[in-house]
């Protein structure tokens, strides 16, 4: 079965510093979608980033880009000058059986330091 | 416009006792997903509906667990005799897109359900 791994299960950071989220993944198809949400406390869950696993380039949005390494099963989220906002659990996710299902890793939650 | 509503938020259940959880999806969305999501873990698949057809229930912990879009835009997850395991959150999701992968999933609140 296809898993992601997400192997901290907390991060801090300070405010306005950088921070890097793990993840890894297995996988034996050759198409396929990764994602990174976020959800914060008690509110809704929401898409981060996305990446294409055909597309080389690294996905950025704002303050936030992916270091995707295809050949390592490795999609890590970097997030520049960190947020009070930014506070949350952290969810990577993987595409599955060419369809849309999403498959999770347990997650990483996040605390932004004033 | 409006986002994923789901119904109840909460519901606390007494287990034996057959409970269902309503999802209104985004207007025109496609697929719509279930997942459950036990505390402190992230969300696994329960079951997929493009449109009206449910493509993939194959996360469906037992036959306790059943989900109908009729119509295909309102879904309900139905779980019969209620176990202390089924408490978790459940979130629903949807997309616009079919079948094809990585459109993003808007996701709903969630309802949490603690069975006693």
């Amino acid at each position: 079965a296809q898993t992601v791994t997400q192997s901290q299960p907390e991060m801090s950071v300070q405010e306005a510093e950088t921070v890097t989220l793990s993840c890894t993944y297995d996988t034996s198809e050759s198409d396929y979608y990764l994602f990174w949400y976020k959800q914060p406390p008690s509110r809704q869950m929401i898409l981060v980033i996305r990446q294409e696993a055909y597309k080389q380039q690294n996905a950025t949005e704002n303050r936030f880009s992916v270091n995707f390494q295809k050949a390592a099963k490795s999609f890590s989220l970097k997030i520049s000058d960190s947020q009070l906002g930014d506070a949350a659990m952290y969810f990577c996710a993987s595409t599955q059986g060419g369809s849309e299902k999403l498959v999770f890793g347990k997650g990483t939650k996040l605390t932004v330091n004033p | 416009g409006a986002g994923v509503s789901q119904s109840p938020r909460y519901k606390v259940a007494k287990r034996g006792q057959d409970v269902a959880l309503r999802c209104d999806p985004i207007s025109g969305h496609v697929s719509l997903f279930w997942y459950q999501q036990a505390l402190g873990q992230g969300p696994e698949f329960l079951t997929y509906f493009q449109n009206e057809a449910q493509l993939d229930k194959s996360g469906l912990p037992s036959d306790r667990f059943f989900a109908e879009r009729p119509e295909g835009s309102v879904s309900t997850l139905k779980i019969q005799r209620t176990q202390q395991e089924d408490s978790a959150v459940y979130l629903c999701a949807s997309s616009l897109a079919t079948a094809s992968p990585g459109p993003e999933q808007y996701f709903g609140p969630g309802t949490r359900l603690t069975v006693t």
